[in-house]
């Protein structure tokens, strides 16, 4: 099992442009969540899909903020347009509702918008 | 909104010690908690979990401790290595949600 794959690992991307951060969960997983991490905040769950759907998106900070889980296989985060204060490490993690032994995390991608 | 948060932002330890992390957690409705382990540049690790009907439970060198009275939960590290120096979160759980919450974390500091 190659666990939860997110990419890219790092993006450095300028104010104003559309940065995308893609991830891919565990095989039979149907929890994907989004989360955020930074000094000041710790970890924030942005949202959360059940079975490709959107659960809880109470936690995006703004309509900058996108998240879409076309199958049971990907789901992006998209930020539209990114500024600084996106900068941060995003981790995506998956589960599955049967097993309750919490979440697979992937690697994290850290962003860093200038 | 009802959150998870930690007493001790840093603890530092000699190698062969035992290790006690605290975490203090306010919402009563929770039923399931779980630490994880984040080392630099990589995502949180799962260590241990313990559901609410329980007290303790143990695992190979950890410990987690739960205090449902005073909602308090704590992971103890059994003889402590350089390997576990890294920041620790407890998390609880709304079972109904599968949505986790996590504490501030505190950093470990395994000193040889």
């Amino acid at each position: 099992d190659a666990g939860v794959i997110q990419s890219p690992r790092h993006e450095v991307t300028e104010m104003g442009q559309e940065v995308t951060l893609r991830c891919k969960p565990i095989s039979g997983h149907d929890y994907l969540f989004w989360y955020r991490q930074t000094m000041m905040r710790g970890l924030e769950l942005l949202i959360y899909f059940n079975n490709n759907v959107p659960i809880d998106d109470s936690g995006m900070p703004e309509d900058r903020f996108s998240a879409k889980m076309p199958n049971a296989s990907f789901s992006t985060l998209k930020i539209q347009p990114s500024e600084p204060r996106d900068s941060a490490v995003y981790f995506c993690a998956s589960s599955q509702r049967t097993r309750n032994y919490g979440y697979t995390f992937g690697s994290g991608t850290r962003l860093t918008v200038v | 909104g009802e959150s998870v948060g930690l007493h001790l932002p840093t603890l530092s330890v000699q190698e062969g010690d035992n290790s006690i992390i605290n975490c203090a957690y306010s919402n009563s409705a929770s039923d399931y908690f779980i630490w994880y382990k984040q080392e630099s540049g990589k995502g949180p690790q799962f260590i241990i979990d313990i559901r609410s009907n329980m007290d303790k439970r143990q695992g190979q060198r950890v410990t987690v401790l739960l205090n449902k009275t005073v909602k308090h939960l704590s992971l103890q590290i059994a003889a402590t290595q350089p390997g576990d120096s890294a920041v620790y979160f407890c998390a609880e759980k709304d079972t109904s949600y599968g949505k986790l919450t996590f504490g501030q974390g505190t950093i470990l500091t395994v000193h040889p």
